[in-house]
């Protein structure tokens, strides 16, 4: 069964610190992978894609990693701020046509306090 | 931000009313969706389409319908609410994306979401 868990489900950190998000999948075939953020009440807006082939991407303060041979990833947070308080869900796309279908986690929902 | 809207924000009703949420993009796109989503949980896909006239079912059954009469608009009616239909409902359009090595992909812009409470 294709899945994807993440970890934590949540986690308060302070303003200034760094913070890093998980993400394992057992989706297969594998296409690509997304980092989205969702803000409360509002939808996701994506931060970050990679491929099969790509180990690393990075958006500002955050970094995205794979890891396509144990189907991991991670989203690492540098220099936190209060806006980065939001629900952070990773997405994985089989196939890599644009009938592919997305699997979503249930998102780690961050707090960053003052 | 993308340019896709959705209304009501917000919406409370008693059980039986009839609904329809909007979805409304201003990109463009052919492809267009809509998700469930409860708190603490995953979006599950209820319905999409690929262009006007074409709506299908999703992975998570769903009592709501859809239509795709115009490219910009996708409307879900609920003919009759109960409160188990409360939740957040995601509208999401999508574009070509490429992979590179001729590979292309979707990448989904999501609406800001309608909170619906059935009472």
């Amino acid at each position: 069964k294709n899945q994807v868990e993440q970890s934590p489900q949540s986690l308060i950190i302070l303003e200034g610190k760094n913070c890093t998000l998980q993400c394992n999948y057992t989706v297969s075939p594998f296409s690509n992978l997304r980092w989205y953020k969702q803000d409360t009440g509002r939808g996701p807006v994506s931060l970050t894609i990679m491929t099969f082939s790509e180990n690393t991407k990075s958006n500002g303060r955050y970094t995205a990693t794979l890891d396509a041979d144990t189907k991991q990833s991670s989203l690492h947070i540098t220099a936190s701020q209060l806006s980065d308080s939001a629900s952070y869900i990773c997405v994985v796309s089989d196939r890599g046509s644009t009938l592919g279908r997305l699997y979503f986690g249930r998102g780690t929902q961050l707090t960053v306090w003052p | 931000e993308a340019d896709i809207y959705q209304t009501p924000r917000y919406l409370v009703i008693g059980t039986g009313k009839k609904i329809t949420l909007e979805c409304s993009q201003t990109m463009g796109h052919d492809k267009m969706y809509w998700y469930q989503q409860d708190p603490g949980m995953e979006l599950h896909l209820i319905h999409y389409s690929y262009g006007v006239n074409s709506t299908e079912k999703g992975d998570l059954s769903s009592e709501s319908t859809v239509s795709r009469i115009r490219t910009e608009h996708f409307p879900l009616t609920l003919e009759s609410a109960r409160p188990s239909h409360t939740s957040q409902y995601l509208c999401a359009s999508s574009e070509n994306l490429s992979l590179g090595q001729q590979r292309t992909t979707d990448t989904q812009y999501f609406g800001p979401g309608t909170r619906l409470t059935v009472l």
